[in-house]
């Protein structure tokens, strides 16, 4: 069964950086869709951005909130995917979620990891 | 961005009841729609995707319908292990967006 794991979470201070990493088994990363959700405590899900697979070139989006600040790089030799996250706020704390989801009408490959904790505080 | 409105935010039933949860897009997502169950410390898990289809393995107790703006999930009789929050998830177009949540309790 897909496999997604993330690593890298924890406190980092208004301002600072963080890098999260998220590696994949049992499939083989650069043939998906990759994204990054987060979920702040006690609150609902926020979508972060998504890097396309190896046959659209690997382009990504973000969203509003995190563009210009957050960047998706993968390393297909290592299965892994990783956020960049600079110029961090409090309102950056989260679990975030390295995620599969591509879904058509009649298809869905959606499989999430168990999600890293980042705490944005002084 | 597709905004997505939930209701309700949260709701108590009995086991056996049936349970009902409306989303609705500020915009035309076809069938471009999935429903997500999490319970507590968990990732979410899909439930059903392009509006009505039921992913492998979840119970036939669940189920979608709807399209265009105006979508509905129905537990057609709550058991215990179904006490967690369910969201809605639009994905015709990015930003993927999520609705705010149903939580759902046995009364």
């Amino acid at each position: 069964e897909v496999q997604l794991v993330e690593s890298g979470g924890g406190l980092v201070q208004p301002g600072g950086s963080l890098r999260l990493s998220c590696a994949a088994s049992r499939f083989t990363l650069s043939d998906h869709y990759m994204d990054w959700v987060r979920q702040a405590p006690g609150k609902g899900l926020e979508w972060v951005g998504r890097t396309r697979n190896k046959g659209n070139s690997y382009t990504t989006e973000y969203a509003a909130s995190v563009k210009d600040r957050f960047t998706i790089s993968r390393d297909d030799s290592k299965n892994s995917l990783y956020l960049r996250m600079n110029s961090l706020k409090t309102e950056d704390s989260a679990v975030y979620y390295c995620a599969s989801l591509y879904c058509t009408t009649t298809t869905c490959f959606n499989y999430w990891g168990q999600g890293t904790l980042v705490t944005v505080s002084s | 961005d597709i905004q997505m409105t939930q209701s309700p935010s949260s709701l108590s039933a009995s086991v056996g009841d049936r349970v009902t949860i409306t989303c609705q897009a500020s915009q035309d997502i076809g069938n471009y729609l999935n429903w997500y169950q999490q319970k507590p410390g968990k990732a979410p898990k899909v439930l059903i995707y392009g509006a009505s289809n039921l992913e492998t393995g979840v119970p036939s107790r669940f189920s979608g319908s709807g399209s265009g703006t105006d979508f509905t999930f129905t537990i057609s009789s709550l058991q215990p292990e179904d006490i967690a929050t369910y969201y809605c998830q639009q994905y015709e177009i990015l930003p993927l967006t999520f609705g705010g949540g149903t939580k759902v309790e046995i009364k």
